[in-house]
């Protein structure tokens, strides 16, 4: 079975400052991650995903996150926060070797502080 | 505009008032996926179609059923709702090229009263 572990309910982090949301999953084959950005009253909007190949996938927004299959992991980050990433961030992933469903994350809400 | 559109957007019903919401996307997107949002829990997936005629159950699917008769079509029926189904649902579509990593495009959402 698929899963999907953000641990942290909320990140705090100063503007300007680096941010990293984290995500661990589990999936009995290889994955397909994805990290999806939800503002306020709207729906979830993608912003990065990894396949196969460079573990570091450039996303919008001027995020990025890191693929490290010996941890299974997947964090979003980006190198300078801005008070307008201020949102929840959901990580999902796909079995590549298990059916067409895909496992979100259960949300980890980003502050930017200004 | 490539959308996807859901309604209606907000919806209070009683128990046992069998409701459609509906969802169309433009984008002649093969796949399609109804998920619910609760607090803590995140979106679980209810049901998928890959194509017209070709749906499977997610992780949450008891007390929901679909059908896709149309590539642009995928409605939610709530055939006996009960308060546990009060929620915010989300339709998306994405491509379907096989290999199932193609990014998802997600309607506005359904706030569901069930009282």
């Amino acid at each position: 079975a698929q899963s999907v572990a953000q641990p942290e309910d909320q990140v705090n982090v100063a503007e300007g400052n680096p941010l990293t949301v984290k995500c661990t999953y589990s999936v009995s084959g290889n994955p397909y991650l994805f990290w999806y950005v939800q503002y306020p009253n709207r729906g979830l909007q993608f912003l990065l995903k990894y396949i196969t190949g460079d573990n570091l996938v450039k996303g919008s927004y001027g995020f990025e996150a890191e693929f490290n299959k010996s941890q299974t992991s997947f964090h979003l980050k980006k190198p300078s926060a801005l008070v307008s990433d201020s949102a929840l961030y959901f990580c999902a992933v796909r079995d590549r070797n298990y059916g067409q469903n895909f496992v979100f994350g259960p949300g980890t809400r980003l502050s930017v502080l200004p | 505009e490539a959308q996807v559109t859901q309604n209606p957007r907000y919806l209070i019903t009683v128990t046992g008032k069998k409701l459609t919401v509906t969802c169309s996307q433009n984008m002649n997107h093969e796949y399609m996926s109804w998920y619910r949002q609760d607090p803590g829990l995140g979106l679980r997936q209810i049901y998928y179609s890959m194509n017209v005629e070709v749906t499977d159950k997610g992780d949450v699917p008891e007390g929901y059923k679909v059908s896709r008769k149309e590539k642009r079509n995928f409605p939610l029926i709530l055939e006996s709702p009960s308060p546990n189904q009060t929620s915010l649902y989300f339709c998306a579509s994405s491509l379907y090229s096989g290999q199932g990593y193609n990014e998802q495009f997600f309607g506005p959402g359904t706030r569901l009263t069930v009282l």
